[in-house]
């Protein structure tokens, strides 16, 4: 069993359609949780970052932690043509210096 | 722009052949990081070295090395390149080498081996 589960996708949806990402993780260690956009062939790119378990909100962006259900999801609001791209999870743990990734879901939206 | 910068960004090279991957992290950030990744597979960690150290290891083969340099920028040394080492090579760098900080990706280097 991956120690992080990432649904891989294709997800198409309608612009201005609600999003929603998940993860799935075995070790409940993992204490930081992270979200990455990546635009085909380039470098993931930072969008969400919470610690432990509860919500954050950046825009059009929200990210859930529930720990107890080892489950994190990612929300977009109002989705653009623009947030096409690959969203990947990634994970870490006090005393570690690894983060684990997801495979990451592929998100088309459709205009 | 993460601020991370990697080249080259292409390279074509022959089996057999060895190449080099250079990294400079952002500005301030002591700990860098490799990861490959392969066309439909996820991010796979390789290595991470903080402030000139060897502080991590993941699936890094054997015919792979790095280091990091008293200047912080980082080498990926790849050797006796095989057809499946064809992939997008990220660096990335965090302020620190503990996991509560985040870290930030490089464009990458792509991969051909031919």
């Amino acid at each position: 069993q991956k120690e992080v589960e990432q649904d891989p996708g294709p997800l198409s949806v309608p612009e201005g359609a609600i999003v929603s990402l998940n993860c799935t993780y075995s070790n409940s260690a993992f204490q930081y949780f992270m979200w990455y956009r990546q635009y085909s062939r380039k470098g993931p790119e930072l969008l969400m970052y919470t610690y432990s378990s509860g919500n954050k909100e950046d825009g059009r962006f929200t990210a859930q932690v529930d720990k107890s259900s080892k489950y994190i999801s990612l929300f977009i609001r109002d989705s653009q043509p623009s947030d096409s791209a690959t969203y990947l999870c990634a994970m870490s743990f006090s005393g570690t210096y690894k983060y684990i990734f997801g495979t990451g879901t592929r998100l088309k939206v459709l205009a | 722009d993460s601020g991370v910068t990697q080249t080259p960004k292409h390279l074509i090279t022959a089996t057999g052949q060895r190449v080099t991957l250079r990294c400079s992290p952002r500005s301030g950030d002591l700990s860098v990081y490799w990861y490959q990744q392969s066309l439909d597979q996820g991010l796979q960690f390789l290595i991470q070295y903080y402030n000139g150290e060897e502080r991590a290891k993941g699936n890094i083969l054997e015919r792979f090395s790095a280091q990091q340099f008293p200047d912080l920028h980082s080498e990926l040394n790849l050797s006796s390149l095989e057809l499946g080492d064809s992939a997008l090579y990220f660096c990335a760098s965090s302020v620190a080498g503990s996991s509560g900080n985040t870290i930030y990706f490089g464009e990458g280097s792509w991969l051909t081996v031919v």
